[in-house]
């Protein structure tokens, strides 16, 4: 079965400080990984998805994220962080098989993160 | 243009009674997708439309949940007999599909859920 670990529950980051978001999957194949942002009230918003390819991935609102096969890893960087990024961070997989119907996606339990002006 | 809208934003309801959440998914996306979130977890699933069918309700928790989208676009889950256990936020997500990867998922605001 897929599942989705993020070790961290908090982070506390300095604004302007560089940033890394740690997400560790459990898959039998090659996954697609997504991380996605949640602010309070708000929808889960998409920052970047992983399916193929180059294995450094570049999101929206100047994140980036890095798969590791041999870690089992997707961690979510951004190299200077701003006080607006304040909020939860959720990593997710999902099947890679070719799915004609749909893609349900596993989520990790959330990083939660707070900048420290 | 609009995206998913989900109504009531709040619901508070008495255990035992009977809850219906409405889901507005994005026009022309063919799938739809709930979501429950608990406290201090991340989204799980629940199951999936394509068009009016339900094409994977494995996440289902019990035979007292139950959701329909009879005519391919809105969506409504059934809640019998709350429990305070069903206490969550109740995400909906839409996705365009076809194709070999998967269709990115746009995420409602979700339905915060209370039972007392």
């Amino acid at each position: 079965a897929q599942s989705v670990t993020q070790p961290d529950i908090h982070i506390t980051v300095s604004e302007g400080a560089s940033l890394e978001l740690r997400c560790n999957y459990s898959y039998g194949a090659t996954p697609y990984l997504f991380w996605y942002v949640q602010s309070p009230g708000q929808g889960l918003q998409l920052l970047l998805k992983y399916f193929s390819g180059d294995t450094l991935v570049q999101g929206i609102k100047g994140f980036e994220a890095e798969f590791k096969r041999s870690q089992s890893s997707f961690n979510l960087r951004k190299p200077s962080v701003h006080w607006s990024d304040a909020a939860e961070y959720f990593c997710a997989v999902g099947p890679s098989s070719y799915m004609e119907y749909g893609n349900k996606l596993v989520f990790g339990a959330g990083t939660i993160l707070r900048v420290k002006s | 243009g609009a995206g998913v809208s989900q109504t009531p934003s709040n619901k508070v309801t008495e255990k035992g009674k009977y809850v219906e959440l409405r889901c507005d998914p994005i026009s022309g996306h063919t799938a739809l997708y709930w979501y429950r979130q608990s406290l201090g977890q991340g989204p799980e699933f629940l199951i999936y439309f394509q068009g009016t069918g339900a094409a994977d309700d494995s996440g289902l928790p019990n035979d007292r949940f139950f959701a329909v989208r009879p005519e391919g676009s809105v969506s409504t889950l059934k809640i019998q007999r709350t429990e305070r256990g069903d206490s969550a936020v109740y995400l909906c997500a839409s996705s365009l599909i076809g194709g070999t990867v998967p269709k990115e998922q746009y995420f409602g605001p979700g339905t915060r859920l209370t039972v007392t």
